[in-house]
C-alpha cells in the first residue's frame, strides 16, 4: 500500500530538548516536504527536498532542520524546541517529473506539544 | 503564489450532489488546479486535479471554467464520510512543488 509514515503520532517534550520526527515513503518519490498546521494559519511549508541531498527552505524554516540522505526518508529535526513550535506537523511526498501534474501524499500527522 | 478563494463553509444533504466552488482569477497558464480534503484528525488527502479540461475520477469530478479563473469540485452523491475541509490549490509546474493551502471550505453533510 502506498503510504507516507510519520513517527511519532503524538509527542510532548520540554523546551530545549532535541527531537526528531521521522517521515518515510514507499513510493520512490523524489519530492518530499514538511508542513505545519496551526489554527487560523492553515498549512505552511517548513522545508522541502527535490531529491537526495537536495533540500531547501519553505515559508517557515526557522528553528527546524532536515536531511535527505536516502530517497525514502526525510526527518524533521528540532534542535532546541520552543513552545511556539507546538503544532500539528505533516510530511508529504510526490513524484517530480511533472510537478504540477502529480498528486501529493500526506502522512497522518504528528501532534507536537512543547512545554 | 496564485491565490484561491473558497466559501468558508457549506452544507449538503446526504446522498445529494455537492458543488464546491473555487475562484482563482490570477491563475497562470502553467498552474494545475488541485483539490485536497482533510478529514478530522487526518492528513490532507488528494481528491482530483486538472489543467484545462474537466476531469473525473472515482472520488469526484472537477469542472474548470473555460477561462480557468474558477473551478468546481463535484461530489456526485455525498455521504457522511465526505464531511471534511476541502482545499482548492494551485500547484506550479516547476520549481518548489509546494501546495499553498488556504482556509478551505468546511463541508457538513446532513443525514
Amino acid at each position: 500500500e502506498a503510504q507516507v509514515t510519520q513517527n511519532p503520532r503524538y509527542l510532548i517534550t520540554v523546551t530545549g530538548k532535541k527531537l526528531t520526527v521521522t517521515c518515510s515513503q514507499n513510493m520512490n518519490h523524489e519530492y518530499m516536504s514538511w508542513y505545519r498546521q496551526d489554527p487560523g494559519l492553515g498549512l505552511r511549508q517548513i522545508y522541502y527536498s527535490m531529491n537526495v541531498e537536495v533540500t531547501d527552505k519553505g515559508d517557515v524554516p526557522e528553528g527546524y532542520k532536515v536531511s535527505r540522505k536516502e530517497k525514502r526518508n526525510f526527518p524533521l529535526i528540532l534542535e532546541s524546541p520552543s513552545p511556539n513550535q507546538t503544532s500539528l506537523y505533516f510530511c508529504a511526498s510526490s513524484f517530480s517529473e511533472a510537478s504540477g501534474d502529480t498528486e501529493a501524499f500526506f502522512g497522518q500527522g504528528t501532534r507536537l506539544t512543547v512545554v | 503564489d496564485a491565490k484561491t478563494t473558497q466559501p468558508n463553509s457549506m452544507e449538503s444533504n446526504e446522498e445529494e450532489p455537492v458543488h464546491l466552488p473555487c475562484n482563482h482569477s490570477t491563475i497562470s497558464g502553467t498552474d494545475y488546479i488541485h483539490w485536497y480534503r482533510q478529514l478530522p484528525s487526518q492528513g490532507p488527502e488528494y481528491v482530483i486535479h486538472g489543467l484545462t479540461s474537466n476531469v473525473n475520477n472515482r472520488m469526484a469530478s472537477l469542472a474548470i471554467a473555460e477561462d480557468r479563473k474558477s473551478s468546481t469540485l463535484i461530489l456526485h452523491r455525498a455521504t457522511l464520510r465526505d464531511a471534511a475541509v476541502y482545499y482548492c490549490i494551485l500547484r506550479e509546474d516547476f520549481g518548489n512543488e509546494k501546495l499553498t493551502f488556504g482556509t478551505g471550505t468546511r463541508l457538513t453533510i446532513i443525514p
